[in-house]
């Protein structure tokens, strides 16, 4: 069974810039969500999308968007890149749909927005 | 937003020793609480999914507890080990939207 998977592990980039992340979901997972770990914060989330719709928003602006796949992958895009968008992004994948249970963890993608 | 506390914010302890660490979280509306074990460089592991107040879980000399009415949950280390070093999350799930709010965690070394 492969875990999830995220890429890439690292990447700088410059204020204004565009970024797409990618996650890979655990087997047979329909749903995945997306947070952002800024240094010293807990995960914040940004969103879920189950079955490719989006399934709830945490409190990120609309530059924040996704899109999920229909092998259940995932991007997270964000556009017009702010230097506090530097961050550690994790994606989490479930089974279950909206009341999912335990969620799976990619080792997450470093923005450095310089 | 909802507000998720844990405490402490980190913690050194010998090998051998027991240990325990709390989270808080709001009393009402709520469905479920999380626990994730994070280790430097991989993924964050979950380690319980608690439901029920009162719930009490074990895996291996790792426990959890449960108290919703009060809204906290405290995760034990019996005979801490160094590859118990770790930072430890909680995550609390209102029973509106599908959305968790996570802890800061509490960094938890183990010096042998």
């Amino acid at each position: 069974e492969t875990g999830v998977t995220q890429s890439p592990t690292h990447l700088i980039k410059t204020r204004g810039q565009q970024v797409t992340l990618r996650c890979s979901s655990q087997s047979g997972h329909n749903t995945v969500s997306w947070y952002q770990q800024a240094l010293g914060q807990g995960p914040q989330f940004i969103f879920q999308y189950y079955r490719e719709e989006e399934n709830g928003r945490g409190n990120f602006p609309p530059r924040f968007s996704g899109l999920q796949f229909p092998n259940y992958s995932s991007e997270l895009n964000v556009n017009a890149l702010e230097l506090d968008d530097s961050a550690l992004y994790l994606c989490a994948s479930s089974l279950g749909g909206p009341n999912q249970e335990t969620q799976y963890f990619g080792p997450g993608t470093r923005l450095l927005v310089l | 937003i909802l507000n998720v506390e844990q405490s402490p914010q980190s913690l050194h302890v010998q090998e051998g020793d027991s240990t325990n660490f709390t989270c808080s979280f709001p009393s009402s509306n709520f469905y479920a609480l999380h626990w994730y074990r994070w280790e430097t460089a991989k993924s964050p592991e979950a380690l319980f999914v608690m439901t029920l107040n009162g719930d009490e879980k074990k895996k291996g000399r790792i426990s959890a507890t449960l108290n919703t009415k009060e809204g906290y949950s405290y995760l034990y280390i019996k005979g801490s080990q160094p590859e118990d070093s770790a930072t430890y999350l909680c995550a609390f799930r209102p029973n509106t939207g599908n959305q968790f709010y996570f802890g800061t965690g509490t960094s938890l070394t183990v010096i042998p």
